[in-house]
């Protein structure tokens, strides 16, 4: 089965506080992608995957940094969270870089930074 | 760098009657590839229909879009709209390549009522 799977789905943290999301894929997907969905301002690319231990920044990366030791494992991390991290956070992947091919996505994972 | 630009961010649309959604973008890279993606609440963003055609009809699941390059556009559309159209549609834009890198417009929220 094709999926996308996020953890946490629900996180609640202070200012200050370390967070990790993880999402991982089922389908050997060479490229991952870390995306936050905003309202108005749609869906903005944090990082992006190639493979294992090879990553880019997309168009926000500050405040973020990620991790992937294992192709079918992309990690999202926020040292020192921020009230504007509060956000959706959505992982993607698809089969590789090449223009045509599919995201999938994963159904989200909800963070509020107080 | 490469941009997506929806100018209607919520749509309200009776039951019946045709659904026209606008997409332009901009990149300097002569074959990109569009896509239509939608987020219907509590699920995953998912393709809707793709295209790098210039030209060509794209068509699924009752909506279709054209790829004109003159005018750099790729509206999305369907003659009769139904209630469980209602959702979060985004366009996007992939540069030729392996850049990986999909942008995404700002959202247009659907909401269909009877």
């Amino acid at each position: 089965d094709m999926k996308v799977t996020q953890m946490p789905r629900y996180l609640i943290k202070r200012m200050g506080e370390n967070v990790l999301l993880e999402c991982g894929q089922d389908m050997s997907h060479e490229t991952m992608y870390w995306y936050r969905q905003d309202p108005g301002l749609g869906l903005q690319l944090i990082y992006i995957s190639y493979d294992v231990d090879s990553n880019s920044e997309g168009d926000i990366p500050k405040g973020y940094r990620v991790s992937r030791k294992k192709r079918e494992h992309f990690s999202l991390i926020l040292d020192s969270a921020k009230t504007n991290q509060t956000s959706v956070y959505f992982c993607a992947s698809s089969l590789s870089p090449g223009s045509g091919n599919t995201l999938y996505f994963g159904e989200g994972s909800r963070l509020i930074v107080v | 760098g490469d941009s997506v630009t929806q100018t209607e961010g919520l749509v309200t649309l009776t039951e019946g009657l045709p659904v026209m959604l606008n997409c332009t973008y901009q990149t300097i890279y002569s074959n990109p590839f569009l896509f239509w993606y939608v987020h219907y609440l509590n699920e995953s963003p998912r393709l809707l229909l793709k295209s790098s055609t210039d030209n060509k009809r794209t068509e699924h699941q009752g909506f279709h879009a054209t790829l004109h390059k003159s005018s750099s556009s790729f509206h999305l559309q369907k003659s009769s709209a139904q209630l469980s159209d209602s959702a979060l549609y985004y366009c996007a834009l992939r540069r030729g390549g392996l850049s990986g890198k999909l942008t995404f417009g700002e959202g247009t929220q659907v909401t269909v009522i009877s």
